[in-house]
């Protein structure tokens, strides 16, 4: 089964723009891309999707380019509330699964 | 709406024990998945359906059965437990439709097999 790959972990300060970029070299043409936030102790939660340039809601910001075969999440001013680990699975929001990865465990920290 | 609904939140089982895992969504959605989550690691994916009737295999499907009688449940049964069983298990709902909202996740039930 095709997966995503993004890194493992990162880590940044209260108030800075994280960004955290994720690899989708096997993605379907009619494959939405989508986010996932997980704390711990809870099931995902869906934060974003998108299918080409930019998309923004109120909780971040999605970048995919012509290619589609990558997306940058990009998180801006985070908290210590945003300590958490994000996932990009493969297979769009529309797809009959969904198959996530290791995820990107994000640190803040004040 | 309630979402998607686990239950147990929490069990625990000796050694070739066996027990269904309950998961119900009142959304109406086709698509239903369970996934296990090992501490520290991510989400793999055990089996799914994508309607009444019909399901299929994950990625780690060995020592699960799954059946999909409703649109609304999908249990997972545990036929004969193992500590390697020992996870959180999470169901999670979606919809073939036009979905702004990504899949849906229940809160989880964390089996501990002794």
């Amino acid at each position: 089964l095709a997966k995503t790959t993004q890194p493992i972990s990162m880590d940044s300060y209260e108030g800075q723009e994280v960004n955290i970029t994720c690899s989708h070299n096997n993605i379907a043409t009619n494959d939405y891309i989508t986010w996932y936030q997980q704390f711990p102790s809870q099931g995902p939660r869906f934060i974003i999707q998108g299918y080409k340039t930019k998309v923004t809601n109120e909780v971040a910001s999605l970048f995919i380019p012509a290619d589609r075969k990558s997306s940058t999440l990009s998180l801006p001013r985070v908290s210590l509330s945003d300590t958490a680990v994000y996932y990009c699975p493969h297979g769009g929001s529309s797809a009959s699964k969904i198959i996530f990865g290791s995820g990107t465990r994000l640190s803040i920290r004040p | 709406n309630a979402g998607v609904t686990q239950t147990p939140k929490f069990q625990v089982l000796k050694t070739g024990q066996s027990m269904t895992l309950q998961c119900a969504q009142d959304m109406n959605h086709e698509y239903m998945s369970w996934y296990r989550q090992d501490p520290g690691m991510g989400l793999r994916l055990i089996h799914y359906s994508v309607g009444a009737g019909i399901t299929d295999q994950g990625e780690v499907p060995n020592g699960y059965n799954v059946s999909r009688s409703t649109t609304e449940d999908f249990p997972l049964r545990l036929l004969s437990a193992a500590p390697s069983q020992t996870s959180v298990y999470f169901c999670a709902s979606g919809t073939r439709g036009d979905n702004s909202e990504g899949y849906t996740f229940g809160s989880g039930t964390r089996l501990t097999v002794v």
